[in-house]
């Protein structure tokens, strides 16, 4: 399977623990996107990655969460201090920052995301 | 801020046509794009369009563009059971830039 793999699928956790949550993206995309999904909503935009260059972060991103891609490879999501309003899908994505031929579409492909359950 | 809005359900019989509707408010929208989400699965993307183009057709899928409304709409003709999912109305004005997305539209088709 070549396309973005999250792990784990899902986590339970207690109210002020840390967890870490990692993203494979495809190996020829250059650009990583961690979103955040409740229920009932769409997916919120994080923060994304240029190679290891994180570009931008959504004002969502508190102080409790970071990301980091050092290889420019593989991105962790972590969370620190767990809170009860934490608790929803983890979105990883990954896409070509651009293309040699034809028009850049833009796509995002996703994972099946990483679902927290903080307690 | 830039905001995406979509009608929250659809229900339709199987065979019929489906229109999905979405509006955004960011008039530098450039690129917009249909993600599906079926259960359990990740979002996958269905088609997307320019917004210089007011019109795309893909097999089953017909996606309009009204710039001037800034009110996109997606149409499943001869829907099939196995279109129910969830169809998520995305908007960016670079690609590779972060996407806006609506709410969804929960579809529901039934034989």
């Amino acid at each position: 399977d070549t396309g973005v793999s999250q792990d784990p699928r899902h986590k339970i956790t207690k109210r002020g623990q840390n967890v870490t949550f990692r993203c494979d993206p495809i190996s020829e995309h250059n650009r990583l996107y961690w979103y955040r999904q409740t229920l009932g909503q769409g997916p919120e935009f994080l923060t994304y990655f240029q190679n290891e260059a994180q570009l931008e972060k959504s004002r969502l991103l508190s102080d409790r969460f970071s990301a980091e891609r050092p290889k420019g490879s593989f991105s962790t999501l972590e969370i620190q201090r767990t809170e009860q309003g934490d608790s929803a899908m983890y979105l990883c994505a990954s896409s070509l920052g651009y293309k040699t031929s034809g028009p850049n579409t833009g796509e995002l492909f996703f994972g099946e995301g990483s679902r927290l359950t903080v307690l | 801020g830039e905001d995406v809005e979509q009608s929250l359900f659809l229900s339709v019989r199987e065979g019929d046509s489906s229109v999905i509707n979405c509006t955004y408010t960011d008039s530098s929208s450039t690129y917009l794009y249909w993600y599906k989400q079926e259960p359990g699965a990740g979002l996958q993307l269905l088609t997307y369009i320019f917004s210089n183009m007011d019109m795309k057709q893909d097999q089953r899928l017909t996606v309009l563009l009204n710039k001037k409304d800034k009110h996109l709409s997606l149409r499943i003709a001869d829907t099939q059971t196995g279109d129910s999912a969830i169809y998520f109305c995305a908007e960016t004005h670079q690609a590779g830039t972060a996407l806006i997305f609506g709410k969804g539209t929960t579809l529901s088709v039934s034989s």
